[in-house]
Protein backbone atom coordinates (compact mmCIF):
# COMPACT_ATOMS: atom_id res chain seq x y z
CA UNK A 1 0.00 0.00 0.00
CA UNK A 2 1.40 3.02 -0.96
CA UNK A 3 1.91 6.02 1.81
CA UNK A 4 1.38 9.62 1.42
CA UNK A 5 3.44 11.68 -1.53
CA UNK A 6 4.07 15.05 -1.17
CA UNK A 7 5.59 16.46 -4.13
CA UNK A 8 8.11 18.50 -4.81
CA UNK A 9 10.45 17.33 -2.18
CA UNK A 10 12.48 20.82 -2.06
CA UNK A 11 11.54 24.11 -3.46
CA UNK A 12 13.43 27.27 -3.84
CA UNK A 13 11.38 30.25 -4.74
CA UNK A 14 11.84 34.37 -4.90
CA UNK A 15 10.22 36.31 -2.45
CA UNK A 16 6.72 37.68 -4.32
CA UNK A 17 6.46 34.54 -6.30
CA UNK A 18 4.08 31.91 -5.82
CA UNK A 19 3.75 28.37 -5.39
CA UNK A 20 1.56 25.13 -5.49
CA UNK A 21 2.47 22.13 -3.54
CA UNK A 22 1.02 18.72 -4.15
CA UNK A 23 -0.33 15.84 -1.52
CA UNK A 24 -1.24 12.62 -2.93
CA UNK A 25 -3.37 10.52 0.48
CA UNK A 26 -3.28 7.24 1.02
CA UNK A 27 -5.77 4.94 -1.43
CA UNK A 28 -9.27 5.16 0.04
CA UNK A 29 -8.19 8.12 2.71
CA UNK A 30 -10.87 11.22 2.05
CA UNK A 31 -9.21 13.15 4.80
CA UNK A 32 -5.99 15.24 3.64
CA UNK A 33 -4.89 18.33 6.05
CA UNK A 34 -1.89 20.42 5.82
CA UNK A 35 0.59 21.70 7.90
CA UNK A 36 3.46 24.24 8.26
CA UNK A 37 6.88 23.19 10.42
CA UNK A 38 9.02 26.25 11.40
CA UNK A 39 11.89 26.19 14.26
CA UNK A 40 10.38 29.11 15.82
CA UNK A 41 6.81 28.15 15.84
CA UNK A 42 7.09 24.60 15.11
CA UNK A 43 3.75 22.48 13.76
CA UNK A 44 1.15 24.84 12.95
CA UNK A 45 -2.03 23.63 11.37
CA UNK A 46 -3.42 24.91 7.92
CA UNK A 47 -6.49 23.48 6.60
CA UNK A 48 -7.64 20.33 6.43
CA UNK A 49 -10.28 19.38 3.75
CA UNK A 50 -12.89 16.05 3.45
CA UNK A 51 -14.53 15.05 0.17
CA UNK A 52 -13.19 17.84 -1.55
CA UNK A 53 -14.54 20.46 1.12
CA UNK A 54 -12.84 22.88 3.31
CA UNK A 55 -13.88 21.61 7.12
CA UNK A 56 -11.08 23.17 9.03
CA UNK A 57 -8.85 26.41 8.20
CA UNK A 58 -6.09 27.80 10.91
CA UNK A 59 -4.64 30.95 11.61
CA UNK A 60 -3.30 31.69 8.50
CA UNK A 61 -3.55 34.91 5.98
CA UNK A 62 -5.62 34.32 2.85
CA UNK A 63 -2.35 33.89 0.66
CA UNK A 64 -2.33 30.23 1.53
CA UNK A 65 -4.90 28.50 0.00
CA UNK A 66 -6.01 24.96 -0.75
CA UNK A 67 -8.08 22.46 -2.42
CA UNK A 68 -8.99 19.07 -2.95
CA UNK A 69 -9.84 16.83 -6.18
CA UNK A 70 -12.12 14.45 -6.34
CA UNK A 71 -9.29 11.45 -5.91
CA UNK A 72 -8.32 12.92 -2.76
CA UNK A 73 -5.68 14.16 -3.81
CA UNK A 74 -4.84 17.47 -2.59
CA UNK A 75 -2.85 21.01 -3.35
CA UNK A 76 -2.10 23.96 -1.43
CA UNK A 77 -0.88 27.60 -3.06
CA UNK A 78 1.16 29.89 -1.27
CA UNK A 79 0.66 33.96 -3.38
CA UNK A 80 2.87 36.40 -2.72
CA UNK A 81 5.34 34.79 -0.56
CA UNK A 82 7.63 35.93 1.92
CA UNK A 83 10.83 34.99 3.65
CA UNK A 84 8.92 33.44 6.88
CA UNK A 85 7.15 30.91 4.65
CA UNK A 86 10.43 29.28 4.29
CA UNK A 87 9.26 26.11 6.56
CA UNK A 88 8.71 22.56 6.08
CA UNK A 89 5.20 21.79 4.85
CA UNK A 90 3.78 18.64 5.69
CA UNK A 91 0.50 16.60 4.35
CA UNK A 92 -1.59 14.04 6.42
CA UNK A 93 -3.91 11.44 5.29
CA UNK A 94 -7.01 10.04 7.39
CA UNK A 95 -9.12 7.65 6.57
CA UNK A 96 -12.42 8.45 8.53
CA UNK A 97 -14.17 11.85 8.11
CA UNK A 98 -13.67 12.66 11.47
CA UNK A 99 -12.76 11.37 15.58
CA UNK A 100 -9.81 11.62 17.50
CA UNK A 101 -9.44 7.51 17.17
CA UNK A 102 -8.11 7.54 13.68
CA UNK A 103 -4.39 8.06 13.24
CA UNK A 104 -3.06 10.30 10.44
CA UNK A 105 -0.32 9.36 8.03
CA UNK A 106 2.38 11.91 6.76
CA UNK A 107 4.18 12.44 3.83
CA UNK A 108 8.21 13.30 3.57
CA UNK A 109 7.12 16.87 3.28
CA UNK A 110 7.98 19.77 1.51
CA UNK A 111 10.73 21.72 2.34
CA UNK A 112 10.38 25.55 0.98
CA UNK A 113 13.15 28.05 1.13
CA UNK A 114 12.10 31.44 0.18
CA UNK A 115 14.94 34.01 -1.14
CA UNK B 1 -3.06 27.61 27.53
CA UNK B 2 -1.22 25.53 25.21
CA UNK B 3 -3.06 22.16 24.71
CA UNK B 4 0.16 19.82 23.97
CA UNK B 5 3.05 20.30 26.38
CA UNK B 6 6.52 18.37 26.11
CA UNK B 7 9.03 19.79 28.89
CA UNK B 8 11.83 18.16 27.72
CA UNK B 9 13.71 19.60 24.56
CA UNK B 10 16.47 17.01 24.71
CA UNK B 11 16.99 13.68 26.05
CA UNK B 12 19.98 10.98 25.90
CA UNK B 13 19.61 7.26 26.79
CA UNK B 14 22.19 4.89 26.48
CA UNK B 15 21.37 2.30 24.03
CA UNK B 16 19.15 -0.78 25.38
CA UNK B 17 17.76 1.27 28.31
CA UNK B 18 14.42 2.43 28.59
CA UNK B 19 13.62 6.17 28.36
CA UNK B 20 10.35 8.04 29.23
CA UNK B 21 8.96 10.92 27.21
CA UNK B 22 6.80 13.52 28.68
CA UNK B 23 3.59 14.92 27.54
CA UNK B 24 0.69 16.92 29.36
CA UNK B 25 -2.30 18.12 27.86
CA UNK B 26 -5.14 20.03 28.02
CA UNK B 27 -8.42 19.69 27.15
CA UNK B 28 -11.81 20.26 27.97
CA UNK B 29 -13.76 17.64 25.22
CA UNK B 30 -14.53 14.39 26.78
CA UNK B 31 -13.69 12.53 23.79
CA UNK B 32 -10.03 13.11 22.49
CA UNK B 33 -7.25 10.99 21.21
CA UNK B 34 -3.03 11.51 21.86
CA UNK B 35 -0.74 10.49 19.64
CA UNK B 36 3.10 10.17 19.39
CA UNK B 37 5.02 10.68 16.29
CA UNK B 38 8.81 10.50 15.61
CA UNK B 39 10.68 12.49 13.11
CA UNK B 40 13.86 11.86 11.85
CA UNK B 41 16.30 14.38 10.25
CA UNK B 42 14.54 13.48 6.43
CA UNK B 43 11.09 15.29 7.84
CA UNK B 44 8.75 12.18 7.74
CA UNK B 45 6.43 12.40 10.98
CA UNK B 46 6.11 8.57 11.67
CA UNK B 47 3.19 7.42 13.79
CA UNK B 48 4.02 5.13 16.47
CA UNK B 49 0.99 4.80 18.85
CA UNK B 50 -2.33 6.21 19.81
CA UNK B 51 -4.59 6.26 23.37
CA UNK B 52 -8.05 6.87 23.34
CA UNK B 53 -9.67 8.83 25.70
CA UNK B 54 -12.32 6.47 26.72
CA UNK B 55 -9.08 3.22 26.58
CA UNK B 56 -9.18 1.77 29.49
CA UNK B 57 -6.06 0.16 28.79
CA UNK B 58 -2.44 1.72 27.94
CA UNK B 59 -1.59 1.50 24.53
CA UNK B 60 1.85 -0.54 23.06
CA UNK B 61 2.99 -1.13 20.19
CA UNK B 62 6.35 -3.03 20.03
CA UNK B 63 8.76 -1.35 21.87
CA UNK B 64 6.58 1.25 22.88
CA UNK B 65 4.14 2.22 25.44
CA UNK B 66 1.80 4.76 26.43
CA UNK B 67 1.50 5.61 30.01
CA UNK B 68 -1.87 7.47 30.07
CA UNK B 69 -2.68 8.83 33.56
CA UNK B 70 -6.12 10.83 32.42
CA UNK B 71 -6.37 12.45 36.01
CA UNK B 72 -3.44 13.90 35.89
CA UNK B 73 -3.70 14.51 31.96
CA UNK B 74 -0.31 12.83 30.59
CA UNK B 75 0.50 10.45 27.84
CA UNK B 76 3.96 9.80 28.25
CA UNK B 77 5.72 7.27 25.67
CA UNK B 78 7.99 4.77 27.21
CA UNK B 79 10.15 3.37 24.54
CA UNK B 80 11.63 0.06 25.71
CA UNK B 81 15.51 -0.96 24.98
CA UNK B 82 16.62 2.15 23.06
CA UNK B 83 18.42 1.13 19.67
CA UNK B 84 20.83 3.88 17.99
CA UNK B 85 17.57 4.40 15.03
CA UNK B 86 15.20 5.66 17.53
CA UNK B 87 17.53 8.64 17.33
CA UNK B 88 15.07 11.81 16.48
CA UNK B 89 12.34 13.77 17.14
CA UNK B 90 9.07 12.94 18.84
CA UNK B 91 6.14 14.72 18.82
CA UNK B 92 3.42 14.48 21.39
CA UNK B 93 -0.03 15.13 19.32
CA UNK B 94 -3.74 15.09 19.94
CA UNK B 95 -7.19 15.26 18.42
CA UNK B 96 -10.42 16.87 20.48
CA UNK B 97 -13.71 15.63 19.50
CA UNK B 98 -15.09 14.91 15.77
CA UNK B 99 -12.15 17.09 14.34
CA UNK B 100 -8.78 16.21 12.13
CA UNK B 101 -6.65 18.76 13.28
CA UNK B 102 -3.78 18.18 15.37
CA UNK B 103 -2.46 20.03 18.36
CA UNK B 104 1.15 19.48 18.41
CA UNK B 105 3.40 19.73 21.66
CA UNK B 106 7.08 21.61 20.83
CA UNK B 107 8.53 18.29 20.74
CA UNK B 108 11.38 16.44 22.59
CA UNK B 109 15.11 15.61 20.32
CA UNK B 110 15.93 11.94 21.66
CA UNK B 111 19.03 11.23 21.02
CA UNK B 112 20.59 7.39 22.00
CA UNK B 113 24.04 6.84 22.92
CA UNK B 114 25.99 3.68 22.31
Amino acid sequence: KAGVTQTPRYLIKTRGQQVTLSCSPISGHRSVSWYQQTPGQGLQFLFEYFSETQRNKGNFPGRFSGRQFSNSRSEMNVSTLELGDSALYLCASSHLGSGGWTEAFFGQGTRLTVV
Amino acid sequence: AQKITQTQPGMFVQEKEAVTLDCTYDTSDPSYGLFWYKQPSSGEMIFLIYQGSYDQQNATEGRYSLNFQKARKSANLVISASQLGDSAMYFCAMREGTGNQFYFGTGTSLTVIP
